[in-house]
């Protein structure tokens, strides 16, 4: 059974730091991992998106990499601002192509002024 | 605004009533997921469609709950005789191949709060 873990469960900084949130899973047997970005209340919001083959895929200030074979994913943040501040969820799909996702239980962000 | 939208955005609800949530997924995708998220914790998946057949289902998904989509667009999950563990957020997202900026990205929609007293 896949399990999905983030660490720090959460996490504080001041405005521009840069930052880094951890993701690992128990099966490399993977076919896809998304980091999602959610508002208190609210849905996911898709940040990135990477193919087990992938190493890495950047938007703007955010950069995600993947390590399969070790089972472990990072989200790097430059520049962190206020408006960051939300839970960041990361989820991985099986092998078996466009098959359900399994979350971890999220990283807490606070970005503070 | 992600496209995929849901219906309604809040039911409270008395233990042992049926509740009944909709979907309607970005239009050109053809899968449709349903999870369910409790406060604190990360999704967990419900059931998937592709079209109109559901594919795979959770052992979460008690004989209470039931899951449609009729003619591979929209859809909709039924609760029958809500207990208070049901309360949650339930969460629906759609994928297509070659839909989203990669193959399979799942699009989520702002999730129903279901609330049962």
């Amino acid at each position: 059974k896949q399990e999905v873990t983030q660490i720090p469960a959460a996490l504080s900084v001041p405005e521009g730091e840069n930052l880094v949130l951890n993701c690992s899973f128990t099966d490399s047997a993977i076919y896809n991992l998304q980091w999602f970005r959610q508002d208190p209340g609210k849905g996911l919001t898709s940040l990135l998106l990477i193919q087990s083959s992938q190493r890495e895929q950047t938007s703007g200030r955010l950069n995600a990499s993947l390590d399969k074979s070790s089972g472990r994913s990072t989200l790097y943040i430059a520049a962190s601002q206020p408006g960051d501040s939300a839970t960041y969820l990361c989820a991985v799909s099986r092998e078996t192509s466009g098959s359900r996702l399994t979350f971890g239980e999220g990283t807490q962000l606070t970005v503070n002024p | 605004d992600t496209g995929v939208s849901q219906d309604p955005r809040h039911k409270i609800t008395k233990r042992g009533q049926n509740v009944t949530f909709r979907c309607d997924p970005i239009s050109e995708h053809n899968r449709l997921y349903w999870y369910r998220q409790t406060l604190g914790q990360g999704p967990e998946f419900l059931t998937y469609f592709q079209n109109e057949a559901q594919l795979e289902k959770s052992r979460l998904l008690s004989d209470r709950f039931s899951a449609e989509r009729p003619k591979g667009s929209f859809s909709t999950l039924e609760i029958q005789r809500t207990e208070q563990g049901d309360s949650a957020m339930y969460l629906c997202a759609s994928s297509s191949k070659g839909g989203g900026r990669v193959s399979y990205e799942q699009y989520f929609g702002p999730g129903t709060r279901l609330t049962v007293t």
